[in-house]
């Protein structure tokens, strides 16, 4: 079956550096994408890879390793307001988007 | 008014209540999608629009009933639900349904479904 595996959970202090992970098994690849979901929210796309390597956007990055199936989604200079739920998914050869569970970072003072 | 709009954000039912969610984009999209968000648990697809068209419809219990009328606006029509339907309900857009590019989805906000 496919599956996209992400920490349930994860807590950083404000103006620290987090990564979060996310790993795939998934028919064929076409593309991973990292939505922010604050609660009660809407998701918002935050990036697109489909190349292996670092992109950069800001204080956040995503990279992409297709080789072993891995992703993360770093966050740098953290703020009260990145307190929120990550969302990975992955296009599947279908080009249908299979969804991690999300994480939910918790940003401390 | 601008992106994916959702109403109503909230709603309480009972099983034998029939209500509508109703989801409108004002970007210009021709693709448009409906999602259960369950906590902790993925996305769940339930349908998708391309053109007005119903192009997926992912096993979903025939007491959800999606409506299309155009490329703006959405319907999902609910019809003696069950407890277990209690969830958030999230309509998406996206440029088209396809094959090509990031084909990023702009999503409302969701409409947070109780059924008592």
């Amino acid at each position: 079956g496919q599956n996209i595996d992400q920490p349930t959970e994860m807590t950083a202090t404000e103006g620290a550096i987090v990564q979060i992970n996310c790993t795939y098994q998934t028919s064929g690849f076409n593309g991973l994408f990292w939505y922010q979901q604050h609660a009660g929210e809407a998701p918002t796309f935050l990036s697109y890879n489909v190349l292996d390597g670092l992109e950069e956007k800001g204080r956040f990055s995503s990279f992409l390793s297709r080789s072993k199936g891995y992703s993360y989604l770093l966050l740098k200079e953290l703020q009260m307001k990145d307190s929120a739920s990550y969302l990975c998914a992955v296009r599947d050869s279908n080009y249908q988007l299979i969804w991690g569970a999300g994480t939910k970072l918790i940003i401390k003072p | 008014e601008t992106g994916v709009t959702q109403t109503p954000r909230h709603l309480v039912m009972g099983m034998t209540n029939k209500k509508s969610l109703k989801c409108e984009q004002h970007l210009g999209h021709n693709a448009m999608y409906w999602y259960k968000q369950s906590a902790k648990k993925p996305l769940e697809l339930m349908f998708v629009y391309s053109l007005e068209e119903r192009v997926e419809n992912n096993s979903v219990p025939s007491r959800f009933s999606p409506e299309c009328p155009n490329s703006s606006h959405l319907f999902l029509h609910l019809h003696t639900l069950q407890p277990e339907d209690s969830a958030l309900y999230l309509c998406a857009s996206s440029q088209d349904a396809g094959l090509s590019g990031a084909n990023v989805l702009t999503f409302g906000a969701g409409s947070r479904l109780t059924v008592l």
